[in-house]
């Protein structure tokens, strides 16, 4: 089945410019998951939403960072004044309601490059 | 930040065993272990998780000691496609949806 995809795959952009990124969760998982990697560096959690609500936002890194999920499916982490230290892959990864194993499936990610 | 600590890279002959260590010697006891896996490009995939039992699915097994204070994933016929970074993790039992903390991993490397 349809895994959960990610749009951009690849984002070029100014410095100081706005962007958004698209994440299509697995059809049916309720709780939907965004991160960002640095080159070397593991992924680290952003934000965390159940349905609609965001659950923990505890990791977006500043108030230029923000995220919706208007219709419990689709995503879109937005980000405001892109500074060159943005520059990451951002993934997005999804899973079912209640499952207690935690089992969460990554998106390919969107490579995001601040010039 | 992550509460495991795990070699930076290792190397495996193609058609070996491929052991890879993880210690977490301050790991709770509602704690389980898991194991995900990113193949340059990709993002990460799951292999499989543990509480105090030893493990076992397609892809890997886990082996935890009884003391709970490392563990050791084996891949046990490493072919090319498994060159990747093993991230092993600690997580609360029963946080289904909680997110996860990823350390740097292991970088492992499966040679012809």
């Amino acid at each position: 089945g349809a895994g959960v995809s990610q749009t951009p795959s690849n984002k070029v952009t100014e410095k100081g410019k706005y962007v958004e990124l698209r994440c299509d969760p697995i059809s049916g998982h309720t709780a939907l998951y965004w991160y960002r990697q640095s080159l070397g560096q593991g992924p680290e959690f952003l934000i965390y939403f159940q349905g609609t609500g965001a659950a923990d936002d505890s990791g977006l890194p500043n108030d230029r960072f923000f995220a919706v999920r208007p219709e419990g499916s689709v995503s879109t982490l937005k980000i405001q004044r892109t500074e060159r230290g943005d520059s990451a892959v951002y993934l997005c990864a999804s899973s079912p309601q209640g499952t207690g194993v935690g089992e969460q499936y990554f998106g390919p990610g969107t490579r995001l490059t601040v010039t | 930040d992550a509460k495991t600590t795990q070699p930076t890279s290792m190397d495996c002959a193609e058609g070996r065993a491929a052991n890879l260590p993880c210690n977490h010697s301050t790991i709770s006891g509602n704690e389980y272990v898991y194991w995900y896996r990113q193949i340059h490009s990709q993002g990460p995939q799951y292999i499989i998780h543990g509480l105090k039992n030893n493990e076992t699915n397609e892809m890997a097994s886990l082996i935890i000691t009884e003391d709970r204070k490392s563990s050791t994933l084996i891949l046990p016929h490493a072919t090319l496609r498994d060159t990747a970074v093993y991230y092993c993790i600690v997580r609360v039992a029963g946080s289904g949806n909680t997110p996860l903390v990823f350390g740097k991993g292991t970088r492992l490397s499966v040679i012809a």
